[in-house]
């Protein structure tokens, strides 16, 4: 089974420009996450979608961030314009099912993440 | 959201158990505790998640206290492929959203 993947790898940009992240989940899973990872942190929760759907994006920073979930399988996350603080690892997840009161044991699963670096 | 608090580095023998603890005295009746692990440039993976009882798979076990209020990781037989930063992590079973990762464990392995 192919796991999740995510391009580009890494980036690196200048501040005030604009920067695009893709995710393709394991086929079949209902859920995708984006997770935003700063140096010597856990990773932060940006988004959840379930199927097409936003289910939350409470964390997400709205005036420059931007994600969807066309057809509910692969996603993209936009920041326009980066920030020098925007530099990070961006994470997308993915789980099977989709999320329900009383079902807290769905497991993720993560790509590799794509290293932004703003200049 | 109940939170997490774990020690910030541990260090282990190869091929010697270790216990990575966990605590989380405000967790709530309907939280799931799961744990994590992150290799160096990777993203996270799943190691283990329980609600009660103590937990086995392949990987680790995971013993929870009985007044929920800690647990912890075991790893039976540290490798140098063990070397990550674990993260112990609650879920609210009402709700099965958000995980809320912490700073989490830094574990090296010393051969």
């Amino acid at each position: 089974e192919a796991g999740v993947a995510q391009s580009p790898r890494y980036k690196i940009i200048e501040k005030r420009q604009s920067v695009a992240f893709w995710c393709n989940p394991i086929s079949g899973h209902a859920t995708l996450y984006w997770y935003q990872q700063i140096l010597g942190q856990g990773p932060k929760l940006l988004i959840q979608f379930q199927n097409n759907g936003v289910v939350d994006d409470s964390q997400l920073p709205k005036d420059r961030f931007s994600a969807e979930r066309l057809k509910g399988v692969d996603s993209t996350l936009k920041i326009q314009p980066a920030k020098l603080e925007d530099s990070a690892v961006y994470l997308c997840a993915s789980s099977p099912r989709a999320i329900s009161p009383g079902d807290s044991t769905d497991t993720q699963y993560f790509g590799p993440g794509t290293r932004l670096t703003v200049l | 959201d109940a939170k997490t608090t774990q020690p910030n580095s541990m260090e282990s023998n190869e091929e010697e158990p270790v216990h990575l603890p966990c605590n989380h005295s405000t967790i709530s009746g309907t939280d799931y505790i799961h744990w994590y692990r992150q290799l160096p440039s990777q993203g996270p993976e799943y190691v283990i998640h329980g609600l009660t009882s103590n937990v086995n798979n392949r990987m680790a076990s995971l013993a929870i206290a009985e007044d929920r209020k800690s647990s912890t990781l075991i790893l039976h037989r540290a490798t140098l492929r063990d070397a990550a930063v674990y993260y112990c992590i609650l879920r609210d079973r009402r709700t099965g959203n958000q995980f809320y990762f912490g700073t989490g464990t830094s574990l090296t392995v010393i051969p």
